[in-house]
């Protein structure tokens, strides 16, 4: 199936502990995304990389660290997690910079 | 000031009980309207891009419609299979391209 496909769907972690989440796309597109969708349902972007370069970066933790090791693969590591960290993390992906995103099924983390 | 505004925050139809919902915009250069469909626990599904006022498109039982403000997904005779969370997003060029999401409207449809 062609789509795009993050690893884990769930995530329960402890306060303090590094976690990574996996995404990848075989969609032959070269634009992927990582948003997070917080208890109110609001999405919002945190980066974008365009063939393995990093082209928006938002306003998040340092904590947070995204790796593109090619353009089919976007992984995000958050190292120290805390509690505000729960939220759904989607991963995405558009044919261009500024084509229409696909989303995979997200990863729900939980924080306790 | 938000980008992007959805109303109403929740709708609930009767089947077959026509409705549209609204998503306004205020940020300039636009390069491109898009709306997608939301179930629970899964990802958002895309549904169609807009790109200039005028422009419609249509799928099924839902049809999008843009003006230079403000996007319109009408839904015609609504079905329970219909309920879902509808995200509206723009993409312009004075949020470099970015995709800025709307808050969503939640449809319910009772048979």
């Amino acid at each position: 199936d062609t789509a795009v496909s993050q690893t884990p769907k769930y995530l329960v972690t402890q306060m303090g502990n590094d976690k990574s989440i996996k995404c990848e796309q075989n969609l032959g597109h070269d634009t992927m995304y990582w948003y997070k969708q917080d208890s109110k349902k609001f999405l919002k972007i945190m980066f974008s990389y365009n063939n393995k370069e990093l082209i928006i970066n938002e306003t998040v933790p340092n904590r947070f660290s995204p790796k593109s090791p090619d353009k089919a693969h976007l992984n995000l590591h958050i190292n120290s997690l805390e509690l505000g960290d729960s939220a759904v993390y989607f991963c995405a992906s558009s044919p261009t910079s500024r084509g229409e995103a696909f989303f995979g099924q997200g990863t729900r983390l939980t924080v306790v | 000031e938000d980008q992007v505004t959805q109303s109403p925050e929740a709708l609930r139809l009767q089947e077959g009980e026509s409705s549209s919902l609204n998503c306004s915009y205020t940020v300039s250069g636009l390069r491109g309207l898009f709306w997608y469909r939301q179930d629970p626990g899964k990802g958002p599904e895309f549904l169609f891009t807009l790109y200039s006022a005028g422009e419609e498109k249509e799928k099924e039982r839902l049809k999008a419609t843009l003006t230079k403000k403000e996007s319109f997904l009408h839904i015609t005779a609504p079905k329970p299979e219909d309920s879902a969370t509808y995200l509206c997003a723009v993409r312009s060029m004075e949020y470099g391209n970015k995709l800025v999401f709307g808050a969503g409207t939640i449809l319910r449809v009772k048979s």
